[in-house]
């Protein structure tokens, strides 16, 4: 069965600084691979996603993420961090072929210190 | 982009009513339709599958004539709170998944249920 973990509930960083958001998916294939962004009472938005292209994914604000497959790792990562990056992070996986349900992992809070 | 119109926002009821939560796919035809639960601080958890012109697929641990889900068109799918009590306050989210799963999904933004 798939599975992520995400290491780390809760990463705080200064204004600035790099945000990296570790991500370890199981999964017995290559895997479809989704980072989330979730503001407070608010629904999902993708970041970014992998479908096996380039293994170096460029997501919206600046976010990017690597798909390792010898690590089975999909870390999020972006170069500076910007006070409005302060939200709730899910990595997420599904399998490939049709609308296959995602699983998410348990969250990552990015707090961001001015 | 593919946008997915989740309605009410908000929603308090007394316990032992029912509530129905609308997710709508704007300008794509959703096949396929995902409803999540998320509890405080917690990530989301599949509740059930839904799929144009069937029944659902329900999670294990899901009482699905709790969580009545409805997926009559391909732009429209519900999930009906029956009967509610104050365990059932959570935040529900519904999903569609956009070009089968290979361009992502896109979320709802989600329905805060306060059962008092």
């Amino acid at each position: 069965a798939q599975s992520v973990t995400q290491l780390g509930s809760h990463v705080s960083v200064s204004e600035g600084a790099l945000v990296l958001l570790r991500c370890n998916y199981s999964s017995s294939v290559p895997p479809y691979l989704f980072w989330y962004v979730q503001y407070p009472n608010q629904g999902l938005q993708l970041l970014l996603k992998y479908t096996s292209a380039a293994t170096l994914v460029k997501g919206i604000n600046g976010f990017e993420a690597e798909f390792k497959k010898s690590e089975t790792s999909f870390h999020l990562t972006k170069p500076s961090a910007h006070m409005s990056d302060a939200a709730e992070y899910f990595c997420a996986v599904s399998d490939r072929g049709g609308a296959q349900k995602l699983v998410f992992g348990q969250g990552t809070r990015l707090t961001i210190n001015p | 982009g593919a946008v997915v119109s989740q309605h009410p926002s908000r929603v308090i009821c007394k316990s032992g009513t029912s509530v129905k939560i609308e997710c709508r796919s704007l300008d794509f035809q959703a096949t396929t339709m995902f409803w999540y639960r998320q509890f405080p601080k917690q990530s989301l958890m599949l509740m059930a599958t839904s799929n144009e012109g069937s029944k659902a697929t329900y999670e294990q641990g899901v009482e699905k004539d709790k969580f009545l889900i409805n997926h009559a068109s391909l732009t429209l799918s519900t999930l009906t709170v029956t009967s509610a009590h104050p365990e059932d306050s959570s935040f529900y989210i519904c999903s569609a998944s956009v070009g089968e799963g290979l361009y992502g999904y896109t979320f709802g933004s989600g329905t805060r249920l306060t059962v008092v």
